[in-house]
């Protein structure tokens, strides 16, 4: 069945510290994948997206992601996190027809000053 | 930020009732989208258009049904509203590129309370 797992629920960070954030995927073939951000109270915001070409994309507000097709992967990454950076990241990706996105469950990410 | 509104915003109904949200585009984008969110699930697709009149079923359509009869508009019915469909709503928009399918903007959401 085609799936995103984002294994991590809760994630607390101390402000500064670099952030990875994991995402995979499963899916026959490369996905269109997506990281969005939501903070509380708030729609989905994008940060990232990935269809084809330079495994490693940038994005808004100094994030990363690389997409790994050998292990189904790709993981949201910031060197040095902010305490504005708390909300919730969901990693997506579109199959099909109909433009459609699967979502996974989403990682809260908490800063600690 | 895209010009995206749903409404009402918030919202509570007792069990029984029929409720209608409504999200509402200025961007004249092809697609649109329904979504739910529930702790623990994520976002959940209800239903989704592909133009005026045009729309299937997501993941989670049992008892929702929606309607669009004009680009700008679609509409999300709960014909007979139980706790279950207690969650906050989410309404989306994208269009198709020629290089393949764009991102989905989000709506601000609608809180919707049964009880």
């Amino acid at each position: 069945a085609q799936s995103v797992t984002q294994p991590d629920i809760h994630i607390t960070v101390s402000e500064g510290a670099s952030l990875e954030l994991r995402c995979n995927y499963s899916y026959g073939a490369t996905p269109y994948l997506f990281w969005y951000v939501q903070s509380p109270g708030q729609g989905l915001q994008l940060l990232l997206k990935y269809f084809s070409g330079d495994t490693l994309v940038q994005g808004i507000k100094g994030f990363e992601a690389e997409f790994k097709r050998s292990q189904s992967s790709f993981n949201l990454r910031k060197p040095s996190v902010h305490w504005s950076d708390a909300a919730e990241y969901f990693c997506a990706f579109i199959t099909g027809g109909g433009n459609k996105l699967t979502f996974g469950t989403g990682t809260q990410l908490k800063v600690e000053l | 930020d895209a010009g995206i509104t749903q409404s009402p915003r918030h919202k509570v109904t007792e069990t029984g009732t029929p409720v209608t949200l409504r999200c509402h585009q200025t961007e004249n984008h092809r697609y649109m989208y329904w979504y739910r969110q529930d702790p623990g699930h994520g976002l959940r697709l209800i239903h989704y258009s592909y133009g005026v009149k045009d729309t299937d079923k997501g993941e989670v359509s049992d008892g929702y049904s929606v309607s669009r009869s004009k680009t700008e508009d679609f509409l999300l019915t709960l014909e007979s509203a139980t706790s279950s469909q207690t969650s906050v709503y989410f309404c989306a928009i994208s269009e198709y590129g020629t290089g393949g399918p764009n991102e989905q903007y989000f709506g601000p959401g609608t809180r919707l309370t049964v009880t």
